[in-house]
């Protein structure tokens, strides 16, 4: 069954980094893409951006361009969200997500599974 | 960005009750809508995509509905376990959006 596994909560500084990472199992890693939402406590959802496992492409809201980078380990199917110069308002829970479908070219994008979400909290 | 606004924010039903949310887009997206249901401490679960599909597995009574700027999602006969955040989402654009959600309460 397809499974993302996410890393630990973490309690950084302002101006630390964190790095969360998204373990894919059930399926082949590198043919779907991976995206990033994240929920501050008691609020909506926001998107983070998207990365293609197979060709490390990547696309960022562009509330985040400068500050977070996708990677990923294809050799233990696993994508890592790295977010910097962290903010107060950073403190959110950050789910990774899988699209429903992908073909050899594109996926689509809605999201049918999701990791547990990674909660990180920013204060000093 | 596309702004998505979802009403009402909240809402108080009863089991049984017929349950109705909107979404609406701040321009058109066709049919590229997406409906999530979310319960405390959990990640969102995908209802409905490309407006009106219901994803495998998710009960008939849950519909959805609407094209160009103006969505509905219904849940025919509320369940108990369907009290719950309800979100859209948009996928029409290269960035992302999500509705602020609609919290669906026991009266």
């Amino acid at each position: 069954q397809v499974q993302l596994v996410q890393s630990g909560a973490e309690v950084k500084k302002p101006g630390a980094s964190v790095k969360v990472s998204c373990k894919a199992s059930g399926y082949t890693f590198t043919s779907y893409d991976i995206n990033w939402v994240r929920q501050a406590t008691g609020q909506g959802l926001e998107w983070v951006g998207w990365m293609n496992p197979n060709t490390g492409n990547t696309g960022y809201a562009q509330k985040f361009q400068g500050r977070v980078t996708f990677t990923r380990d294809t050799s233990i199917s696993t994508a890592y969200m790295e977010l910097t110069s962290l903010r107060s308002d950073d403190t959110a829970v950050y789910y990774c997500a899988r699209p429903t479908y992908c073909s050899s070219t594109s996926c689509s994008r809605d999201f049918d599974y999701w990791g547990q979400g990674t909660l990180v909290t920013v204060s000093s | 960005d596309i702004q998505m606004t979802q009403s009402p924010s909240s809402l108080s039903a009863s089991v049984g009750d017929r349950v109705t949310i909107t979404c609406r887009a701040s321009q058109s997206i066709s049919n590229y809508l997406n409906w999530y249901q979310q319960k405390p401490g959990k990640a969102p679960k995908l209802l409905i995509y490309t407006a009106s599909s219901l994803q495998n597995g998710v009960p008939s009574r849950f519909s959805g509905s609407g094209s160009g700027t103006d969505f509905t999602l219904t849940i025919s006969s509320l369940q108990p376990e369907d009290f719950a955040t309800y979100y859209c989402q948009q996928s029409y654009s290269s960035s992302l959006t999500f509705g602020g959600g609609t919290k669906v309460e026991l009266k």
